[in-house]
């Protein structure tokens, strides 16, 4: 079925790095730009990062630019966010969603919970 | 950036009763292609966010069709002409138009 499956979150300390992952199916990865989005814990939505459906091109959020890395596998239908230096602000849930093509997030994962602490 | 704001922030409603949310962006969100980037979500407890409406009146694949979307520029709104119980969650604008892609801070609707 389509749906979006995150993985690799956990609890690491400040400074420290973490790579997420999405593994996507049940439609044609390769074709769609893909985001993450964070949610800290009792807060609201914030978008961090989009990659276009080739990769060849990447923006982010300024609170994550220079730290955080956005890429994906075409052909393992993967996304990942490399997440260096870590800092307890970065605490959150992080979902993937896939690009609607029209500017909204018509698919999300489930989410994975990263936790920064000391 | 876009700054997005949502009223109220808390809606308690009653089931079989019409329900409006607002959202105002600090930009204009209709794009020369005549449509606004204007989206809503709706994050119910426990759940991850799903999309309801985008372009600002076109509802999602499978989304009930007692909720609207209008508006254009820099105000929309969401109606939902009779509210269920299964409608308590928290909503979510968001403009599509332009990075970083913002989010309003959400309205909790709960049942009175």
């Amino acid at each position: 079925q389509v749906q979006l499956v995150e993985s690799g979150g956990g609890v690491v300390q400040p400074g420290r790095s973490l790579r997420l992952s999405c593994a996507a199916s049940g439609f044609i990865f390769s074709t769609y730009g893909m985001h993450w989005v964070r949610q800290a814990p009792g807060k609201g939505l914030e978008w961090v990062t989009i990659i276009w459906y080739d990769g060849s091109n990447k923006y982010y959020a300024d609170s994550v630019k220079g730290r955080f890395t956005i890429s994906r596998d075409n052909s393992k239908n993967t996304l990942y966010l490399q997440m260096n230096s870590l800092r307890v602000e970065d605490t959150a849930v992080y979902y993937c969603a896939k690009d609607g093509g029209n500017g909204s997030f018509d698919l999300w994962g489930q989410g994975t919970m990263v936790a920064v602490s000391s | 950036d876009i700054v997005m704001t949502q009223s109220p922030l808390s809606l308690p409603v009653t089931p079989g009763e019409p329900a409006s949310i607002s959202c105002r962006s600090s930009q204009s969100l209709l794009h020369s292609n005549g449509y606004n980037y204007l989206n809503w979500y709706v994050q119910k407890p426990g759940q991850s966010p799903q999309l309801l409406i985008y372009l600002g009146s076109s509802r999602a694949s499978g989304v009930p069709d007692r909720f609207s979307g209008s508006g254009s520029g820099t105000e929309f709104t969401l109606k939902i002409s009779r509210v269920e119980a299964e409608d308590v969650g928290d909503y979510y604008c968001m403009q599509g138009l332009q990075t970083p892609f913002t989010f309003g801070p959400g309205t909790k609707v709960l049942i009175k």
